[in-house]
């Protein structure tokens, strides 16, 4: 069954920093996209980043881009968001999402999605 | 990125059909065939419910369909049932450097 689980959201200060991680099992992690996406609470989704399969290419949305970056490793199958200069706009479920592939093609959609993981940002 | 603009709310009695509307833009959903919808229900994640604007993966109800003119897509539920009540998103890609912009949500009550 293909699975993606988030940890490590928390309670952190504005301006502070915070590593957040999705593991991923079921399919063949490093052949998929992977994505960020967001909702504060009440809201509705907000994408956030993008990263390729090998890691190569990066996409960030203009919200967190510059304090934002996406990561993958592939040998442990886990994606990383590393958030700097947190504002109170960040807090927010952060979840991970996989690239839905039809027919071997990239359809730009996302199927599979973890249970997220909360960050909230305040003092 | 402006979030692309969806009702607030659409309601309907158990057996009718009812219709979302997503309108975008020129360089979101009137450029590109990708407009995917997504459907959650409180405290879970979304579910991948149409994608390429009215094609539906493998699992989900024929009572999802989706469609598109210019600039504005549309999600049909017919046969509403009780279990269709969520909020549904619709999502665009966008343009190379930042390629997906979501809608602002639509509550479907049943």
């Amino acid at each position: 069954e293909e699975q993606l689980v988030e940890s490590g959201g928390d309670l952190v200060q504005p301006g502070g920093s915070l590593r957040i991680s999705c593991a991923a099992s079921g399919f063949s992690f490093s052949r998929y996209g992977m994505n960020w996406v967001r909702q504060a609470p009440g809201k509705g989704l907000e994408w956030v980043s993008t990263v390729t399969g090998p890691g190569s290419s990066t996409y960030y949305a203009d919200s967190v881009k510059g304090r934002f970056t996406v990561s993958r490793d592939n040998s442990n199958n886990t994606l990383y968001l590393q958030m700097n200069s947190l504002r109170a706009e960040d807090t927010a479920v952060y979840y991970c999402a996989k690239h839905f592939y039809d027919s071997s093609a990239y359809r730009y959609a996302f199927d599979i999605w973890g249970q997220g993981t909360m960050v909230t940002v305040s003092s | 990125q402006s979030a692309l603009t969806q009702p607030a709310s659409v309601s309907g009695s158990p057996g009718q059909s009812i219709t979302i509307s997503c309108t975008g833009t020129s360089s979101d959903v009137g450029s590109y065939n990708l407009v995917s919808w997504y459907q959650q229900h409180p405290g879970k994640a979304p579910k991948l419910m149409i994608y390429e604007d009215s094609k539906r993966p493998s699992g989900v109800s024929n009572r999802f369909s989706g469609s598109k003119s210019g600039n504005t897509a549309s999600l049909t539920i017919s046969g509403l049932q009780a279990e269709d009540e969520a909020d549904y998103y619709c999502c665009s890609y966008a343009r190379s450097s930042a390629p997906y912009v979501f809608g602002s949500g639509t509550r479907v009550t049943v």
